[in-house]
């Protein structure tokens, strides 16, 4: 069954620090590998989209990796803002028609 | 920037009531989606279409629902009897193309959020 499993699942972090969230996920045949924020009752927005090929991709703050072989994804946030406050969802594709497979997200809370 | 839109943003309806949700895609999009997310559990995929017909859909997408572009701009979800468990926010999306490993992005709209009593 295809699914995609986040952790942790809420994170508290101060203002200003770093911090990694991680995904690891069991979809075939996977197409790519996506990560969106979404904050409290609005749609899921796009930070990073990635295939098999590519090991990193960043987007400003946002830096996403890609381990194929072991099927385990990161988003790392730098230097946090309070508006980072959402949470963050890792998405594969699995294959066809961009059919899109969600984790259940991780909330992250930026404290000042 | 364009930006796909829903309406309404929030719709009470009574158990058994026939809904639709309305969703406007972004102008030179071709593919749209569906997608439902439950207070408190993951965004769930319903179904894609393209050139006037579903691509896919899921389990969820049974006989009570239907879609339809019933013109150049909008693109619906119709729930025929509505449940309680129907219960949840209703995002649309749309992209520019689909293709077997393509990385077309998906905007997503605001959504709707649907209450059955």
């Amino acid at each position: 069954k295809n699914q995609v499993e986040q952790s942790p699942q809420s994170l508290i972090i101060l203002e200003g620090k770093n911090c990694t969230l991680q995904c690891n996920y069991t979809v075939s045949p996977f197409s790519n590998l996506r990560w969106y924020k979404q904050d409290t009752g609005r749609g899921p927005v796009s930070l990073t989209i990635m295939t098999f090929s590519e090991n990193t991709k960043s987007n400003g703050r946002y830096t996403a990796t890609l381990d194929a072989d072991t099927k385990q994804s990161s988003l790392h946030i730098t230097a946090s803002q309070l508006s980072d406050s959402a949470s963050y969802i890792c998405v594969v594709s699995a294959g066809g028609y961009n059919k899109l497979i969600f984790g259940a997200g991780t909330r992250l809370a930026v404290h000042p | 920037e364009p930006e796909v839109t829903q309406t309404p943003s929030h719709q009470v309806t009574q158990m058994g009531q026939e809904v639709i949700l309305r969703c406007v895609p972004i102008s030179n999009h071709l593919y749209f989606y569906w997608y439902r997310q439950i207070l408190g559990q993951k965004v769930e995929f319903l179904v894609s279409f393209y050139n006037n017909e579903i691509s896919e859909k899921s389990e969820i997408f049974d006989d009570q629902f239907s879609v339809e572009r019933p013109d150049g701009s909008n693109f619906t979800l119709k729930i025929r009897s509505t449940k309680l468990e129907d219960s949840a926010m209703y995002f649309c999306a749309s992209s520019e193309v689909a293709r077997l490993a393509a990385t077309y992005e998906q905007y997503f709209g605001p959504g709707t959020r649907l209450t059955v009593t």
